[in-house]
């Protein structure tokens, strides 16, 4: 079965500062990855997805991530973050039509 | 696209009551929603797959007599928390996966519900 790690409960970045949140799987071979973010009170909000091809993937609100098969992650990034970027973020991996299996959440602060 | 919404956003009962909560694929068809259960800074909880047609699979240690799922048509799920008691009071988020396969989720605004 597949497992996500997301070692980071919660990351503070001042506002127009990089950020990276770091996700981690458990699969034998090539899962579909997500990022989601959530804002207090609200439902989820796909950002990006990768399921195949370019491993470098642009989503929406500037961020991106990127598949590295061999250190089996998928990192969300952003270049500079936004007050309103503030939330929780998640990373999902599933297979096929398996039912994703979601990471524990990061809760991003932003500093002004 | 791919809009999923949720009916009532929030929601406050007296224990014992019921609770219907409604899950709509806004504009697309969903063959498959789930449904979860959120507590405050956790992660989802996965309660059940709803399939349209057939009975919901519920996860393991979650009441299927006590939250009922019906799937009546290709955009509309429900969930009914049967005879609500305090413990019942969470964040409750709904999902929709399209017919194409692809197993990407499209996400409900949630709906919180207080049981007093």
């Amino acid at each position: 079965a597949q497992s996500v790690t997301q070692p980071d409960i919660h990351i503070t970045v001042s506002e127009g500062a990089s950020l990276e949140l770091r996700c981690n799987y458990s699969y034998g071979a090539t899962p579909h990855l997500f990022w989601y973010v959530q804002s207090p009170g609200q439902g989820l909000q796909l950002l990006l997805k990768y399921f195949s091809g370019d491993t470098l993937v642009q989503g929406i609100k500037g961020f991106e991530a990127e598949f590295k098969r061999s250190q089996s992650s998928f990192n969300l990034r952003k270049p500079s973050v936004h007050w309103s970027d503030a939330a929780e973020y998640f990373c999902a991996v599933g297979v096929g039509s398996y039912i994703p299996t979601f990471g524990r959440g990061t809760s991003l602060i932003v500093h002004p | 696209g791919a809009v999923v919404s949720q009916h009532p956003s929030r929601v406050i009962c007296k224990s014992g009551t019921s609770v219907k909560i409604e899950c709509r694929s806004l504009d697309f068809q969903a063959t498959t929603m789930f449904w979860y259960r959120q507590f405050p800074k956790k992660s989802l909880m996965l309660m059940a797959t709803s399939n349209e047609g057939s009975k919901a699979t519920y996860e393991q240690g979650v009441e299927k007599d006590k939250f009922l799922i019906n799937h009546a048509s290709l955009t509309l799920s429900t969930l009914t928390v049967t005879s609500a008691h305090p413990e019942d009071s969470s964040f409750y988020i709904c999902s929709a996966r399209t017919s194409s396969g692809a197993d990407t989720q499209y996400f409900g605004p949630g709906t919180r519900l207080t049981v007093l």
